[in-house]
């Protein structure tokens, strides 16, 4: 089965900085890639997705790049600002039917400094 | 728009004794229906999962089952708590024509005694 590792575990920025969250994933077969953010005592929230057709995509602050050749992902938050703090996860789930679950990493705490 | 539920929202329960939590689905038919457990500070561990009514897919072996009766309506049972089924449980859908991205509930925060 998929097996998604992600670092760091925690991260803390300056506001204003720049935070790199990086995932790899085992299976090739594996072609859709989001990014959740869960806020304490919160439900985690989809912020950004990205499938496998395409290398980048943007969503204002937050960006998404993947390379499936080295089968790695990350998430990019630019002008970061205190309501960034939260745990974010990534994710990764193959295509096709019977296809039905997310293979969730570990988490990484970030803390933006103000 | 589609909306998921979850309920109670938080429950305290004493160890030994039976669970029942709950979720629906509004503004979607036939959705993919997941459960996960959070233990403090952890991540996200997918307990059962279901295409439809009647079928679930469990991905752990415990002392927990679920059960989908309706086609919105999916449910986490339990006969006899433990002390580590303490957590924060989130159910999830997606669509079936979409069944990569999952939409989270607002969770159920157990904690046992």
């Amino acid at each position: 089965g998929e097996n998604v590792e992600q670092h760091p575990s925690t991260l803390s920025v300056q506001e204003g900085d720049s935070a790199v969250i990086k995932c790899t994933y085992s299976d090739s077969a594996s072609n859709y890639f989001p990014w959740y953010k869960q806020e304490l005592g919160k439900r985690p929230q989809l912020i950004i997705d990205i499938r496998s057709n395409v290398g980048e995509k943007k969503d204002q602050r937050i960006a998404v790049t993947l390379n499936k050749t080295a089968k790695h992902f990350s998430l990019h938050i630019t002008e970061t600002q205190p309501e960034d703090s939260a745990v974010y996860f990534c994710a990764a789930s193959p295509s096709g039917a019977g296809s039905y679950q997310l293979t969730f990493g570990k988490g990484t705490k970030l803390s933006v400094i103000p | 728009s589609q909306t998921i539920h979850q309920w109670p929202a938080t429950l305290v329960q004493p160890v030994g004794s039976p669970l029942s939590l709950e979720c629906t689905v509004e503004g979607t038919s036939n959705p993919n229906l997941y459960w996960y457990r959070q233990a403090a500070g952890r991540g996200l561990q997918l307990l059962f999962y279901s295409v439809g009514i009647g079928q679930i897919s469990s991905e752990v072996p415990q002392n927990l089952s679920a059960s989908r009766p309706q086609d919105r309506q999916f449910i986490l049972s339990s006969k006899k708590l433990l002390l580590s089924d303490s957590g924060f449980y989130l159910c999830a859908w997606t669509r079936r024509d979409r069944y990569n991205e999952q939409f989270f509930g607002p969770g159920t925060r157990l904690t046992v005694l």
